[in-house]
């Protein structure tokens, strides 16, 4: 059965700390790999990443893909209160003709002043 | 502005009523999903629609029906045959198949 697993499932920290978010997968027909920031309701698109060790950046955010390993990380350098939320990983796969994504639980970061 | 609305926002409804939630995209899009995300679950796939008159069952569709009679335009019903339709339905739209999914705001329905 394809599945997306996060963790932690919450995580606390205080303001500057470096923050490492894991995603492993087990995907079948796996296309990509997709990031998102959830802070109260709708998702927001942070990384799409389609190439093994290619990483993305976006200012304090960084991700990386290891389709070996079928892992992925988030990091999150200089941590703000801003950053609290929690983030989803997701596979995107081919269903059938098409591509969907299965998500994992997510992971729950509480940034501390 | 370009986006995807979802409305209402909440909405409260009695046990064995449908209900319909409605999600509109201006972004052109030709893919439009919808979700339901439980409390510390990720988000499950309801329906997908890839194109006008044309969608597709996702994991989770017993108890739901939707249709697609418009690009811009994806609503979802909730029958009275859903088990637990408390939840929050989260819609969602991309260019293609192969791209990124944006998605709406989200409603949180309350199953009395």
């Amino acid at each position: 059965e394809d599945k997306v697993v996060q963790s932690p499932l919450s995580l606390v920290v205080h303001e500057g700390d470096t923050v490492t978010l894991n995603c492993s997968y087990e995907v079948t027909n796996f296309r990509s790999l997709l990031w998102y920031k959830q802070e109260k309701k709708a998702p927001t698109f942070l990384f799409m990443l389609t190439s093994s060790g290619i990483e993305k950046k976006s200012g304090r955010l960084s991700s990386i893909l290891d389709k070996k390993e079928l892992f992925s990380i988030l990091n999150i350098t200089a941590t703000q209160t801003g950053d609290s939320a929690v983030y989803l990983c997701a596979g995107h796969y081919y269903g059938g003709s098409q591509g969907n994504l299965i998500f994992g639980k997510g992971t729950k970061l509480s940034v501390k002043p | 502005d370009g986006g995807i609305t979802q409305s209402p926002k909440y909405l409260f409804r009695k046990e064995g009523q449908n209900v319909t939630l409605s999600c509109e995209q201006n972004l052109n899009h030709d893919a439009m999903y919808w979700y339901r995300q439980d409390p510390g679950q990720g988000l499950r796939l309801i329906y997908y629609s890839q194109i006008v008159n044309d969608f597709q069952k996702g994991d989770i569709a017993e108890g739901y029906s939707v249709s697609r009679e418009k690009k811009e335009s994806f609503p979802l019903t909730v029958t009275s045959a859903q088990k637990n339709p408390t939840a929050f339905y989260l819609c969602a739209s991309s260019i293609g198949t192969g791209t990124e999914q944006f998605f709406g705001p989200g409603t949180r329905l309350t199953v009395l």
